[in-house]
């Protein structure tokens, strides 16, 4: 069945760095979605990419998909502690509506 | 967004007996429903797709006798954790789509976790 990897597994930085998530699938995607967990909370969503090679920025958030659409990446600049989180990617998995979580990717940020 | 909302967000329960865990979708109507188990430091896995007025669809490995759905109406699904066990402890989260957004944007309750004693 399809599979979305994450890594890394875990990131500690220290507040002020960047950190950088990437996604890979193991089919083509038509669209990719990202969530954020915080922790004891549930998955909020975040944006959902569609196009081959799409950029989108949500102020020091960028995502990314990749041309072949079996990859995407989230990038956030300047982390900040409010940042902390685990962060899943997840692509529509064949059946109607349903969608196939990545393994995600838990972020510490160091104050 | 659109709203879901679950009930309760935390149960304890004895080996043994059943929980229903309801979800709700608050501002918009659902006519699918998703619920996912999430074990601790893992991913959301998907157990089943809530189908309003038909049967649910199980994923391979989940026994739909231990866990009934039941979609009654547009806005509530109910997920039954019957005969529960202490390894059926999992964080419970159901979502839904909202139709009107034409996306695949998933909605998601705040979970219900589930301690089994």
């Amino acid at each position: 069945g399809q599979q979305v990897m994450q890594i890394p597994q875990y990131q500690h930085v220290q507040e002020g760095e960047d950190f950088t998530t990437y996604c890979n699938s193991s089919t083509t995607l038509s669209n990719i979605q990202w969530y954020k967990q915080r922790p004891g909370g549930h998955p909020v969503f975040l944006i959902q990419l569609v196009k081959s090679g799409e950029v989108k920025k949500q102020k020091r958030l960028t995502f990314q998909f990749g041309e072949a659409k079996k990859n995407s990446s989230l990038h956030i600049t300047a982390t900040q502690t409010t940042d902390v989180g685990t962060y899943f990617c997840a692509g529509p998995s064949g059946g109607y509506q349903k969608v196939t979580f990545g393994t995600g990717t838990k972020l510490q940020v160091i104050p | 967004g659109a709203v879901v909302s679950q009930h309760p967000s935390r149960v304890i329960c004895k080996s043994g007996t059943s929980v229903k865990i309801e979800c709700r979708s608050l501002d918009f109507q659902a006519t699918t429903m998703f619920w996912y188990r999430q074990f601790p430091k893992q991913s959301l896995m998907l157990m089943a797709t809530s189908n309003e007025g038909s049967k649910a669809t199980y994923e391979q490995g989940v026994e739909k006798d231990k866990f009934l759905i039941n979609h009654a109406s547009l806005t509530l699904s109910t997920l039954t954790v019957t005969s529960a066990h202490p390894e059926d402890s999992s964080f419970y989260i159901c979502s839904a789509r909202d139709p009107d957004t034409r996306t695949d944007t998933q909605y998601f309750g705040p979970g219900t976790r589930l301690t089994v004693l």
